[in-house]
């Protein structure tokens, strides 16, 4: 099993859909959870820290599940801008933040 | 703009060249990181240097060698390398947290990466 996996998507959504992704990690130590957005040949740029009782901002909320050991990114309202490829980040060790394979979202016209 | 910064953005090297990649904060942030990335793949961990000593080397080949000179400044020098380890190569630091005892880390802030080329 790998350490942090995601759906490899695409997602395909109109504008204005909600959309959501998961991030299943495999260590129950794991503290610290990221979720990135990559846009083409460009680097990851942090969208949002997890916390343990849910978070929001703006249209983006993250949701922390350690029973079942998954994170959650749910998009409102979608934009077109929103098109890219999201990444979760998980702490497996001190230091050792590994990515998730990233799901791509596509939102159309 | 990116607070993270690394040089050059562009290398083609051949396989017999020696190069190094660059890459500064002045965050003060005491972790730094080395991620390889391959077209359509998550970000590889490869190296991290906490306090400017080398803390995690993800089984890393030598022909990649890391240095931090000091706490601002990351280096990764490049010497025979084949064709297969063209990627972008992505820099990134943390502020430090706690010690190898904790489990918490702070999120990591990249630089633009250096796209290699090796033929």
């Amino acid at each position: 099993r790998k350490e942090v996996e995601q759906d490899p998507g695409p997602f395909n959504v109109p504008e204005g859909a909600t959309v959501a992704f998961n991030c299943t990690y495999s260590n129950s130590a794991s503290q610290s959870f990221f979720w990135y957005r990559q846009d083409c040949r460009k680097e990851p740029k942090l969208l949002m820290s997890v916390y343990s009782s849910g978070n929001e901002d703006g249209r983006f909320t993250a949701q922390l599940n350690r029973a079942s050991q998954y994170i959650s990114l749910l998009i409102r309202d979608s934009k077109l801008s929103d098109s890219a490829t999201y990444l979760c980040v998980v702490n497996t060790g001190f230091q050792k933040l590994v990515f998730g394979t990233g799901t791509r979202l596509l939102v159309s016209p | 703009d990116t607070e993270v910064t690394q040089t050059p953005k562009h290398l083609v090297m051949g396989m017999t060249n020696k190069k190094s990649l660059k890459c500064e904060q002045h965050m003060g942030h005491r972790a730094m990181y080395w991620y390889k990335q391959k077209a359509k793949k998550p970000p590889e961990l490869m190296f991290v240097y906490s306090y400017e000593k080398l803390s995690i080397n993800e089984s890393v080949p030598s022909r990649f060698s890391p240095e931090c000179p000091n706490s601002s400044l990351l280096n990764l020098h490049l010497h025979a390398l084949q064709p297969e380890d063209s990627a972008l190569y992505l820099c990134a630091s943390s502020q430090e947290r706690g010690d190898s005892r904790s489990s918490y880390n702070s999120p990591l802030h990249f630089g633009n990466g250096t796209r290699l080329t090796v033929t």
